[in-house]
Parts: C-alpha cells; structure tokens; sequence
C-alpha cells in the first residue's frame, strides 16, 4: 500500500515556506524524498532512517518520525527552482520503494 | 555522462509489437530497479535486479514482462506483445548496494507510446 503524501498541490510565492507530508500505514525503516520536474528524472534530495532524526542541506529539511510511521519535507524561503512534484519513498524492510502520489509544489515571483 | 543512461527515450510501437527499453546504471552500481510512472502518477516498483541475479520482481506483471541485467552490458526491461495500457514512462534507478537505505539515482526515462 502506497504511502499518503499532502498536500496533493502547493501554490507558494518566493521566499514562502511550505510542508509536505507522507504518511504510511505500515511500519517504516527509511523514508527517501525525490524532486522531479515535468519530463525529467527524480531527483534524490535525502534519505532519512528510523531513529526519528532530522535532516537538511541548504533550505531544505525532513524529519521522520518513526512512532507516527510519518515524515515531512520543509521547504523554508522557497526559490523558483523548487518548483516540481515531490515525492516520497517509503522502506518496509525490505528492498523495494513504494513512492507515494506525489505533491506539486508551485514557486512563483 | 557518469550517470544513469536510458535508451531510448522515446519508443513508438504498435499494438502487438516488442518494446526493448535499455538501463545503463552509474559506474560502480550493480543494483537497478525498473519503475513505471502514468501521467501525474506516482512511480510504480516494478522490478529490482543486481548483475546476473533477480532480487524482487512483484512489481512485475507476469505475463509479456521480463527483465535482466547480464554480467555484461545493460539491464533490458522487454514487454511482448504490447498493449495500449503500457503506454507510460519508464524509469530505471540505480545503486550503490542493496536496500532500502541507498539512495537510488533515476534515468532520464523512456516514454513508451503504443499505437
């Protein structure tokens, strides 16, 4: 079963903030988030692993936490460039990913 | 180009046709995975492969889907007998090693179109 990511769509304006969150209901082992723009590849942005840590490089951070077998994706002062669909991917113990339906995220200036 | 290459990203077939889709991973990576995405979809696992070896394929249909990664060249994702639901975007990834704690680096893709 897919994990549930929301909002489903974002409007922001420059320098905005926005949280995208993804909620599984089985049990998690990581969570990885990707960026893909309209008919390109995703993009890896950063893997989290049960232990409820926090991550960022840049603007951009996640949490998971563990407990809650959620994780969300901080985008503070956004840029123009964040624009895309965001997605994440859920572990279960076991090798595969089970990507979520994605969130649109749309920066304008 | 060091990362992950797909050909070709585009294939136009017609119904009943072979479609052969190509997946070179990053150097240095011998696990790939297979995904399938649908227009304003998520992706879809569809099969996971380490050289010579398949790993997982549940994803996978198991009818007229077949994948390898030979010891040499490319990982191949072969659909027989194409119909016009397998019209999608079809992305490899791959890694470093195995499991849920490796990142995975995507392709560019090949947009398969079945007449």
């Amino acid at each position: 079963q897919q994990p549930v990511q929301s909002p489903q769509a974002v409007i922001l304006r420059e320098g905005e903030d926005a949280v995208i969150n993804c909620s599984s209901s089985k049990a998690l082992y990581s969570v990885h988030w990707y960026r893909q723009k309209h008919g390109e590849a995703p993009v890896f942005l950063m893997i989290l692993l049960k232990g409820g840590e926090q991550k960022g490089h840049d603007k951009i951070s996640a949490s998971f936490n563990e407990k809650k077998q959620q994780s969300s994706l901080y985008l503070t002062a956004s840029q123009l460039s964040y624009s895309g669909t965001y997605f994440c991917g859920t572990g279960n113990a076991g090798n595969m990913l089970t990507f979520g339906g994605g969130t649109r995220l749309m920066v304008k200036p | 180009n060091a990362g992950v290459m797909q050909n070709p990203r585009h294939l136009v077939r017609r119904r009943g046709q072979e479609a052969r889709l190509r997946c070179s991973p990053m150097k240095g990576h011998s696990h790939v995975y297979w995904y399938r995405q649908l227009p304003e979809e998520g992706l879809k696992f569809m099969v996971y492969l380490q050289k010579e070896n398949i790993i997982d394929e549940s994803g996978m249909p198991k009818e007229r889907f077949s994948a390898e990664f030979p010891k040499e060249g490319p990982s191949i994702l072969r659909i027989q007998q194409v119909v016009r639901g397998d019209s999608a975007a079809y992305f490899c990834a791959s890694s470093l090693a195995g499991g849920e704690n490796q990142p995975q680096h995507f392709g560019d893709g090949t947009r398969l179109s079945i007449l």
